[in-house]
């Protein structure tokens, strides 16, 4: 069974654009997070998604956005970057946004803001 | 508001003795608690889960964590360590109610250095 797959591994942007992050979560689970790590703050959460909706949202600007499609299949998009969303962003998934079960995370999308 | 607090930045073992990584949390509800150990350039990888029952839990890779609710901690452990557990470990808290949803808190993770 795959499990969850992040695109691109690796990004390189400068000040002011834009970039969007993609997540597959692993086969049959419906529900994906987004979490932020960096030295400095550690591991933070962005936002949740379950049934192509919104159900948490993380304390980031509304720069950070994300969305679910119809698959289960997560994009987030980060607009007007700036140095400090150099980040190991991280994208995890579960069955369901409740109840016993755990969440799995992909390698992970490297963005380096310069 | 939920906390995890790991007050350790760094644990030094000998390979073969045993391990232990400290964890503490505050949440308002029933505590789900999570350990996850993430290896250099790569994603967090689950290792062990309490979400009720026993208060000892046994996970992935001969590791074990114990929860005390009366002392709010959940301790990973491992009895004996190998080498090629050095890396770095998280707690992790999710609030129990269906509202929370998936949303974990993480410790600031704790660095594992196993010596030969």
């Amino acid at each position: 069974k795959a499990g969850v797959t992040q695109t691109p591994r690796y990004l390189i942007k400068t000040r002011g654009q834009q970039v969007t992050l993609s997540c597959s979560p692993i086969s049959g689970h419906r529900s994906v997070s987004w979490y932020q790590q960096t030295p400095g703050q550690g591991l933070q959460f962005l936002f949740e998604y379950f049934s192509e909706t919104q159900r948490n949202k993380g304390n980031f600007p509304g720069r950070f956005s994300g969305r679910q499609f119809s698959n289960s299949r997560s994009e987030m998009n980060v607009s007007t970057l700036e140095l400090g969303d150099s980040a190991l962003y991280l994208c995890a998934s579960s069955l369901i946004p409740w109840g016993d079960t755990e969440a799995f995370f992909g390698q992970g999308t490297r963005l380096t803001v310069v | 508001a939920q906390s995890v607090a790991q007050p350790e930045d760094q644990v030094n073992v000998a390979e073969g003795n045993p391990l232990t990584v400290k964890c503490t949390y505050s949440v308002s509800g029933n505590p789900y608690l999570f350990w996850y150990v993430q290896y250099p350039n790569r994603g967090l990888q689950f290792l062990l889960k309490y979400i009720t029952g026993d208060n000892l839990v046994k996970g992935s890779y001969g590791f074990e964590a114990e929860f005390n609710k009366s002392q709010t901690s959940f301790h990973l452990k491992k009895p004996s360590a190998l080498v090629s557990d050095s890396a770095l470990y998280f707690c992790a808290v999710r609030d129990g109610i269906k509202a929370a949803g998936n949303k974990l808190t993480f410790g600031g993770g704790t660095r594992v250095l196993v010596k030969p």
